[in-house]
């Protein structure tokens, strides 16, 4: 156990629906990230928040926001959504930036 | 339920040495299977993986990986490291089964020494 915390597992919804999904990092981690897994390029990074602030974003489609609360936990909205978005989106947490990363065990969102 | 074991939390080696980082996964079907790299002060790349074919799969930086089905063993090898090789790396497998979990191990961290 990673200590990483992904909520829901599994999502199923529809195209043109918006979903939210949620991390809790590792106690005492400031950072969080948002990655989504594809099998040709593997994890693809899609944006960074330390302590509660957007610290980097990678190739995340304006359809979709983050952010981190005071409580440290994240969440990824996804809105718009398209069947292409269908993937494994994962989040992982460090203590800081670019430090060990922890991985939860990910969020596999079905659009349909 | 799918497990990712990396033996080694830490490996040390000195440069110009060879190194293999163990990585052993368990799975009753079959699973794709990746090695990221996370160098010090940077985020996540994927060094390769492993989806058919060949079970022999090259990767960057001089790196490569043997996937052997019978000894579940996807261990990551390179013939001579260099001190820029120092880095945590991570072990991954998916399952593409209904639900397409991606299990990682906890990491090894390779030091290589002058």
């Amino acid at each position: 156990d990673s200590g990483v915390t992904q909520t829901p597992k599994h999502l199923i919804t529809a195209t043109g629906q918006r979903v939210t999904l949620r991390c809790s990092p590792r106690s005492g981690d400031l950072s969080v990230y948002w990655y989504q897994q594809s099998l040709d390029q593997g994890l693809q990074f899609l944006i960074h928040y330390y302590n509660g602030e957007e610290r980097a974003k990678g190739n995340i489609l304006e359809r979709f926001s983050a952010q981190q609360f005071p409580d440290l936990h994240s969440e990824l909205n996804l809105s718009s959504l398209e069947l292409g978005d269908s993937a494994l989106y994962f989040c992982a947490s460090s203590r800081r930036p670019n430090e060990k990363l922890f991985f939860g065990s990910g969020t596999q969102l079905s659009v349909l | 339920a799918q497990s990712v074991t990396q033996l080694d939390s830490q490996v040390p080696v000195f440069e110009e040495a060879p190194v293999e980082l163990r990585c052993n996964y368990s799975s009753s079907v079959s699973v794709y299977l990746f090695w990221y790299v996370q160098y010090p002060n940077q985020g996540l790349q994927l060094l390769l993986k492993y989806l058919s074919g060949s079970t022999l799969v090259k990767g960057i930086n001089g790196f490569e990986a043997e996937f052997n089905k019978s000894q579940t063993s996807f261990h990551l090898r390179k013939p001579s490291v260099h001190i820029s090789d120092t880095a945590e790396y991570f072990c991954a497998a998916l399952n593409n089964n209904a639900g397409n979990m991606l299990t990682f191990g906890g990491g090894t961290r390779l030091m290589v020494k002058p």
